[in-house]
């Protein structure tokens, strides 16, 4: 298992709820990055949070809202989203954003898989 | 534009057989390629990482090569076994901190 936790593991819902879906990392990173996976499609990033400031978004719609209290927790709001946003979202890690290099690895969390009826 | 394209999309082996997943990517400039092994069901995890100047890696059955002046990468699994069933995704970055994942290459290893 990676230093990267993810609940809920499955998430279903309707399209006029709001849940929100939450990320820990315990490996001292200051980045963390949400991704999208759908069926086969690479995978899309979302999100990227550098010493908890947002720094990318990736043109997602205003119905997905991230939230980065603290280095260590991401999270992911969800409210009215329609079927297609049925996928698997993913959270990720790394030691830092914006300096290439192999120490800039990102560390995967196990997903969440969220189905949209 | 920044591509990844991995082939072949799926690939079924016999356990104990030895295969040979292919990418090649059009990102520039480049900074290094990652190939990542995800299980079904959870998150990538990182099998090798290259820079430019490596030719190839290894962690344990898994060899990765680096062509950067064909911009190709080869992922090779010897002795496969029943566990390497899995997807397994090239992703590259470029000098600008991007990243840029292929579509991945999904493996079925029987036994």
């Amino acid at each position: 298992e990676t230093g990267v936790t993810q609940t809920p593991r499955h998430l279903v819902m309707g399209m006029t709820n709001k849940k929100s879906l939450k990320c820990e990392q315990h490996l001292g990173h200051n980045a963390m990055y949400w991704y999208k996976q759908s069926a086969k499609k690479p995978l899309e990033l979302m999100f990227v949070y550098s010493l908890e400031e947002r720094v990318e978004n990736n043109s997602v719609p205003s119905r997905f809202s991230p939230e980065c209290p603290n280095s260590s927790h991401l999270f992911l709001h969800l409210h009215t989203l329609q079927p297609e946003d049925s996928a698997l979202y993913l959270c990720a890690s790394s030691r830092d954003f914006g300096l290439a290099g192999t120490y800039n690895e990102q560390f995967f969390g196990p997903g969440t898989r969220l189905t949209v009826l | 534009k920044n591509q990844v394209e991995q082939s072949p999309q799926s690939l079924i082996i016999l356990e104990g057989k030895n295969c040979t997943l292919q990418c090649n990517y059009t990102v520039s400039p480049f900074s290094n390629l990652r190939w990542y092994k995800q299980d079904t069901g959870r998150g990538p995890v990182s099998l090798t990482i290259m820079t430019f100047s490596e030719n190839t890696k290894s962690n344990g059955r898994y060899t990765a090569t680096l062509d950067a002046d064909t911009k190709q990468s080869s992922l090779h699994i010897t002795a496969s076994q029943l566990s390497d069933s899995a997807s397994y995704i090239c992703v590259v970055l470029n000098a600008g901190n991007m990243l840029t994942f292929g579509g991945g290459t999904r493996l079925m290893v029987k036994p």
